[in-house]
This record gives structure tokens, C-alpha cells and sequence, in this order.
């Protein structure tokens, strides 16, 4: 079973704090992986992509991707209130045009950034 | 939201009755996917469509059926609603299909089986 897995927090950190979310994932083949941000009742919006090895940085959103470990992560720097929301790690499966669709989403970590 | 609607975003409707949801996009992207989300089992693949009138199952797809007769258009047809899917579903497109594909996010549609 391919699987991405997240803890599902929540997550609280106080403003201005570093956030630290993390995913692991069961598939050696996956090559693409994502961040999405979802506000309660809102649709997820994506944030991060990253496809290969080390960091990424755009902003105050840092995606780090390990493939020998299938680990990926999302650190938030200076925290803000308006980060709190569900952040969801997904995983491209690697099965171009195979029957079950392409992405595998995690259920998501709960960020609470406390002002 | 990428250029894509939803509609109804809400929808109330009994046990037994046939409901169809619909995703419009303006991106003009080859592909569409309808997903449910659910506490507890995160995003999940239901139907999608890797062209007009071509479509394949997704992880969850019993109960549920597709259509889409034009690029633009991507229609969810529960034929008998049931209480277990009352859900939020939600359309997503991309524009390609390989190792970078990129999913982007319709609003979303509430929906209540009673």
C-alpha cells in the first residue's frame, strides 16, 4: 500500500517561531511532491513543490526533500497567525496514466500559530 | 481557485436521490479529477479524466459515476446518494500528466445525504 503519512497535530507555535511540518512516504519511485494549505472550509492551495534532493525556498516557506530517507518537510519561518490552517503533504505516485490517478495526498497536520 | 467552478458548492438532498455535481474550468487543461474529503481519510480519488469522453476510477469510485463530454466540463453523478457520501468534493485540473504534474483546486462542494 502507498501511503504518505503525516501527523495530524495540532501543531502550535507561538508567532514569529519557526513551524516544522513533516511527511514521510512509502513509495522509493516517487519523483514530485507537494505542499498544499488548506483554511478550514476552503479548498487546498498549493504552496511547494519540490522534485529534488535538499532545499527549496521561496519566501518564508522552506521544502526540504531527503529521497533516501522518503522524507520531505516544510519549515515556515516567522510564523504568523494567518499560517494557521491544515497543511497537506502529496506525493506523485510515480504511475504516469495508471488507473488510480497520479497523486497520494497525506491527511494533513493542523498548524495553530498563536499570537 | 485556477479558473475553476463548482457547482452547487452546497447541496442538500435525501438518501436515494440522484445528484450531479459539476467542475468548469476556463485553463483549457487536459485533466480533471474529482476527489471527496472526509475527517479522518484526508483527499481522496474518486473519478478522472485524462480527456473528452476518456475517464478512469480512482481509489473510490463504487457508487459514483463520470462524464465529460467537452474540455472544460467534468460532471460527478451519484446515481442513489447515501448518507456515506456526504462529503466535501472537490474538482481539481493540471495540464500535464508526467513527474511534475501540479494539481490545482476547485472551491469545493458541501454536500448532506439525509
Amino acid at each position: 500500500q502507498k501511503e504518505v503519512e503525516q501527523n495530524s497535530g495540532p501543531l502550535s507555535v507561538p508567532e514569529g517561531a519557526i513551524a516544522s511540518l513533516n511527511c514521510t512516504y512509502s513509495d522509493r519511485v516517487s519523483q514530485s511532491f507537494f505542499w498544499y494549505r488548506q483554511y478550514s472550509g476552503k479548498s487546498p492551495e498549493l504552496i511547494m513543490s519540490i522534485y529534488s534532493n535538499g532545499d527549496k525556498e521561496d519566501g518564508r516557506f522552506t521544502a526540504q526533500l531527503n529521497k533516501a530517507s522518503q522524507y520531505v518537510s516544510l519549515l515556515i519561518r516567522d510564523s504568523q497567525p494567518s499560517d494557521s490552517a491544515t497543511y497537506l503533504c502529496a506525493v506523485n505516485r510515480g504511475n504516469y496514466g495508471g488507473s488510480q490517478g497520479n497523486l497520494i495526498f497525506g491527511k494533513g497536520t493542523k498548524l495553530s500559530v498563536k499570537p | 481557485d485556477a479558473g475553476i467552478t463548482q457547482s452547487p458548492r452546497h447541496k442538500v438532498t435525501e438518501t436515494g436521490t440522484p445528484v450531479t455535481l459539476r467542475c468548469h474550468q476556463t485553463e483549457n487543461h487536459r485533466y480533471m479529477y474529482w476527489y471527496r474529503q472526509d475527517p479522518g481519510h484526508g483527499l481522496r480519488l474518486i473519478h478522472y479524466s485524462y480527456g473528452v469522453k476518456d475517464t478512469d476510477k480512482g481509489e473510490v469510485s463504487d457508487g459514483y459515476s463520470v462524464s465529460r463530454s467537452k474540455t472544460e466540463d467534468f460532471l460527478l453523478t451519484l446515481e442513489s446518494a447515501t448518507s456515506s457520501q456526504t462529503s466535501v468534493y472537490f474538482c481539481a485540473i493540471s495540464d500535464n500528466l508526467g513527474a511534475q504534474e501540479t494539481q490545482y483546486f476547485g472551491p469545493g462542494t458541501r454536500l448532506l445525504v439525509l
